[in-house]
């Protein structure tokens, strides 16, 4: 799977919209992007992933630009309880199962 | 659904002791794996499993063992425990639709080697 690098850590107010950027510049057609994140002592929930057209959920939304080369993932209105360490994955699809590389991803701390 | 369960949560092991870290899945998920997680730290993958029968290693299987009897449990096993691996393990699951399966993770088990 190729690197991603996210921005250590990131602040939100409360109520705001917090976009957590990811540069994939490495990433291959057949490459999909994840984003997980890990609330403290927890263990990691999935959010969102896409491929190459932008995603939307129940949790979030997941921009990818037209070259891939990044994404934005989309908090549209953050609450303290989405204060957690959130991490940008490529990974590709087909045989690669469980190939899942967490880096070190971005403290998010949404404040009041 | 209890999702992915692990026992126990937390664990004190002495240098040399052994035990094995409890995983089970009630969503009848084909692939499960085991991270590791070091203070600060991403997770690394140590071992994974396709299905019954079937595991293989992952990026940090040095010191680990696991097997794989039932569709539902996959535990781990630490024979000669060492300070390094002093570490949060988390255990996960997810099925196999074309490659795209999302993990579902367990709560972790908490493991200091003293």
């Amino acid at each position: 799977d190729a690197k991603t690098t996210q921005p250590p850590s990131m602040d939100c107010a409360e109520g705001r919209a917090a976009n957590l950027p990811c540069n994939h510049s490495t990433i291959s057609g057949n490459e999909y992007v994840y984003w997980y994140r890990q609330i403290h002592s927890q263990g990691p929930q999935y959010i969102i992933h896409g491929l190459k057209n932008n995603e939307t959920n129940e949790m979030a939304s997941l921009i990818i630009t037209e070259d891939r080369k990044s994404s934005t993932l989309i908090l549209p209105h953050a609450t303290l309880r989405d204060t957690a360490v959130y991490y940008c994955i490529d990974r590709a699809g087909g045989t690669s199962y469980g190939k899942l590389t967490f880096g070190q991803g971005t403290i998010l701390t949404v404040h009041p | 659904n209890a999702g992915v369960t692990q026992t126990p949560k937390f664990r004190i092991l002495k240098i040399g002791q052994s035990m094995t870290l409890q995983c089970t899945q009630d969503m009848n998920h084909n692939y499960m794996y085991w991270y590791r997680q070091d203070p600060g730290m991403g997770l690394k993958l140590i071992y994974y499993s396709v299905g019954a029968g079937i595991t293989d290693k992952g990026e940090v299987p040095n010191g680990y063992n696991v097997s794989r009897s039932t569709t539902e449990d996959f535990p781990l096993r630490l024979e000669l425990a060492a300070p390094s691996q002093t570490s949060v393990y988390f255990c996960a699951s997810s099925s196999a639709m074309g490659g795209l399966e999302t993990q579902y993770f367990g709560p972790g088990t908490r493991l200091l080697v003293l």
